[in-house]
């Protein structure tokens, strides 16, 4: 199975950018297509899709959302963090199956 | 609108079985793939199943493997999840998923499932 490594925490500042990191253990890249997807989960609440395909903003997510990397090597980046934005953020990869999730960024503020 | 409605969920000793399912609408259930993701509590996320949109092929985690079952009825537009000899690690909060751009688009709220005596 491809594994997804997050750190577990980042404290931001309101106003501040956010960079989530996520590592795959391989590449998770076909061609041109990076099939790495992001996901925010706010307490008792379901995760909602922000980011699919490395790149590309899900319907009605935030332009201040957005998502870069190929490969291994990917970034949610939140420029600038509101207070709505404090929740967990998650890493997903769609290259191999099984799919598997990374294990979550909690965005603390600082 | 896209809704996901998951049911059937509780309180279940090991070794029993349960059903969830999963009401669909908003879209035309028939024509995406279906999965099933659980979180422990506290935990992070985890894929359980997937479901090919009209239920020909299914892929299921190593853990689950013939124990749980996943299927649809397109007529009903709903998915289900029928689980066996459940064990105290299938604690979990199941999420219905529908599969679009090629990951998963849209979540149910999701259903508790614990396993205890």
């Amino acid at each position: 199975d491809i594994v997804l490594t997050q750190s577990p925490a980042l404290a931001v500042s309101l106003g501040q950018r956010a960079t989530i990191s996520c590592r795959a253990s391989q590449s998770v890249s076909i061609s041109r297509y990076n099939l790495m997807h992001w996901y925010q989960q706010k307490p008792g609440q379901q995760p909602k899709l922000l980011i699919y395909r490395a790149s590309n903003l899900a319907s009605g997510i935030p332009a201040r959302f957005s998502g870069s990397g190929s490969g291994t090597d990917f970034t949610l980046t939140i420029n600038p963090v509101q207070a709505d934005d404090i929740a967990t953020y998650y890493c997903q990869q769609s290259r191999e199956s099984p799919p598997t999730f990374g294990g979550g960024t909690k965005l603390e503020l600082k | 609108e896209v809704q996901l409605v998951e049911s059937g969920g509780g309180l279940v000793q090991p070794g029993r079985s349960m059903k969830l399912s999963c009401a669909a609408s908003g879209f035309t259930f028939s024509n995406y793939g279906m999965a099933w993701v659980r979180q422990a509590p506290t935990k992070g996320l985890e894929w359980v199943a997937t479901i090919s949109y009209d239920g020909s092929s299914t892929y299921y985690r190593d853990s689950v493997k013939g124990r749980f079952t996943i299927s649809r009825d397109n007529a009903k537009s709903t998915l289900y999840l029928q689980m066996n000899s459940l064990r105290s690690e299938d604690t979990a909060t199941y999420y219905c998923t529908r599969e679009g751009l090629e990951t998963l688009d849209y979540w149910g709220q999701g259903v508790m499932v614990t396993v205890s005596s």
